[in-house]
């Protein structure tokens, strides 16, 4: 079967970093994607990695281990509109597992 | 340009009553997925279509039944619905799986 586990809330103040760390555990792979939901809303798509190694996007960045299967997300000066709820995914073949996701708090 | 659209935003049901879900995208993409969050629980998949033509159980499948009318559209049907099922449901679409482009929602209530 498939599993994905991420730390359920972490707390951060703004100007900060902050790593939100996913292990999975999954009968095919390929690749480790991760998404934003602001609450009340949809999620949104910020980043991939179909390769081990470090994605960067603008304030966000993302690794990915393949032979430790992890992966995390890593967030740079955080911004209060940061706040949200941070999902890691895989694709195990043509459907898409996700985690139970991590809510991020940006506190002043 | 819409993307991915949904329809109703909200639904109250009685338990045993049916309803259909509708989704829709103009991205011209080949994969279709039905989702449901439920709290602490983050997105389940409940069914999917790889292509016009197919589709497949996700991990939830148990009370629910999809259509995938064309490439653009692809539904959702409970035939009975139980208050299990409440919950919030949303449908995406993607190109080759990597990305999903999420519709805004279909809040379900079952009574």
């Amino acid at each position: 079967g498939q599993s994905l586990e991420q730390p359920s809330e972490v707390t951060a103040v703004e100007g900060a970093i902050v790593q939100i760390n996913c292990t999975y555990q999954t009968s095919g792979f390929y690749g480790l994607s991760w998404y934003q939901q602001h609450d009340g809303g949809a999620p949104t798509f910020l980043s991939y990695n179909g390769l081990d190694g470090l994605e960067e996007t603008g304030r966000f960045s993302s690794f990915l281990s393949r032979s430790d299967s992890y992966g995390y997300l890593l967030l740079q000066e955080l911004q209060m509109k940061d706040s949200a709820s941070y999902f890691c995914a895989v694709r195990p073949n043509n459907d898409m597992r996700f985690g139970a996701g991590t809510r991020l708090t940006v506190k002043p | 340009n819409a993307g991915v659209t949904q329809t109703p935003k909200f639904q109250v049901l009685k338990t045993g009553q049916s309803m259909t879900l509708q989704c829709a995208q103009d991205m011209n993409h080949n994969s279709m997925y039905w989702y449901r969050q439920d709290p602490g629980m983050g997105l389940r998949l409940i069914y999917y279509s790889a292509s016009e033509g197919t589709t497949d159980k996700g991990e939830v499948p148990n009370g629910y039944n999809v259509s995938r009318l064309n490439k653009r559209e692809f539904s959702l049907r409970l035939e009975s619905a139980a208050p299990s099922q409440t919950s919030v449901y949303f449908c995406a679409s993607s190109e080759g799986g990597e990305t999903q482009y999420f519709g805004p929602g279909t809040r379900l209530l079952v009574l």
